[in-house]
């Protein structure tokens, strides 16, 4: 199986500073590690995934980080906007074609004028 | 682009009762999953099923059934409803290189009485 810790459990930034999300994950094994954002009352809903051939990415303001061998993956959200405050789950796959994810326990972005 | 549909999107249920929700996509794709996201909390996976007629079982499946009637649907049953029970109940499908990438539905909010 799989376990990930996601911290911290809340987030609260200034609009147009950046908010970092992080996790941690056991299985070396796991090859495939996606972002969701999830609105009140809303499905989560993928933001940006990073798979094990990679260290970075980034895509509309949003830079994930991963480091294989500390087993840690990073969210990264450059020049927050009120639109951002969410909650946000971290995943991995435990390496398996087809098996579900193991998501953190979720982060909840506050962004303040 | 496709779609995720779930119905009922709300379930009112008694005590010991048997409840069943069901999820659609059109995506085509041949994985599909059941979450399960109570309040405040990260998703566990219940069930899930890499083509029709596959059950695999997840961390959280006891107390529930499942079933993978066509490619297109996947259905979950409540065996025996918990009172005071409160949960959201997600419907994910997967695509991808591993078909690891998955999206997920709306949602069916469960009160059981």
């Amino acid at each position: 199986g799989e376990q990930v810790e996601q911290l911290p459990s809340i987030l609260r930034v200034q609009e147009g500073s950046s908010a970092s999300i992080n996790c941690t994950y056991e299985n070396s094994a796991s090859n495939y590690f996606p972002w969701y954002k999830q609105e009140p009352g809303e499905n989560p809903k993928l933001i940006i995934d990073i798979r094990s051939n990679m260290e970075r990415k980034q895509t509309q303001g949003l830079i994930v980080l991963l480091d294989k061998k500390a087993k840690r993956f990073s969210l990264h959200i450059t020049d927050t906007q009120p639109g951002d405050s969410a909650m946000y789950f971290c995943a991995a796959s435990g390496g398996n074609y087809a098996q579900g994810l193991t998501f953190g326990l979720g982060t909840r972005v506050s962004v303040f004028p | 682009g496709g779609i995720i549909t779930q119905t009922p999107k709300f379930l009112i249920g008694q005590e010991g009762q048997k409840l069943t929700l069901k999820c659609q996509q059109n995506f085509n794709h041949d994985t599909m999953y059941w979450y399960r996201q109570d309040s405040g909390k990260g998703l566990r996976l219940i069930y899930y099923s890499i083509t029709e007629n596959d059950l695999q079982k997840g961390d959280l499946s006891e107390g529930y059934d499942a079933s993978r009637e066509k490619k297109s649907s996947f259905s979950l049953t409540v065996t025996s409803a918990q009172k005071n029970e409160m949960a959201v109940f997600l419907c994910a499908s997967g695509t991808g290189i591993n078909q690891d990438t998955q999206y997920f539905g709306p949602g069916t909010r469960l009160l059981v009485l």
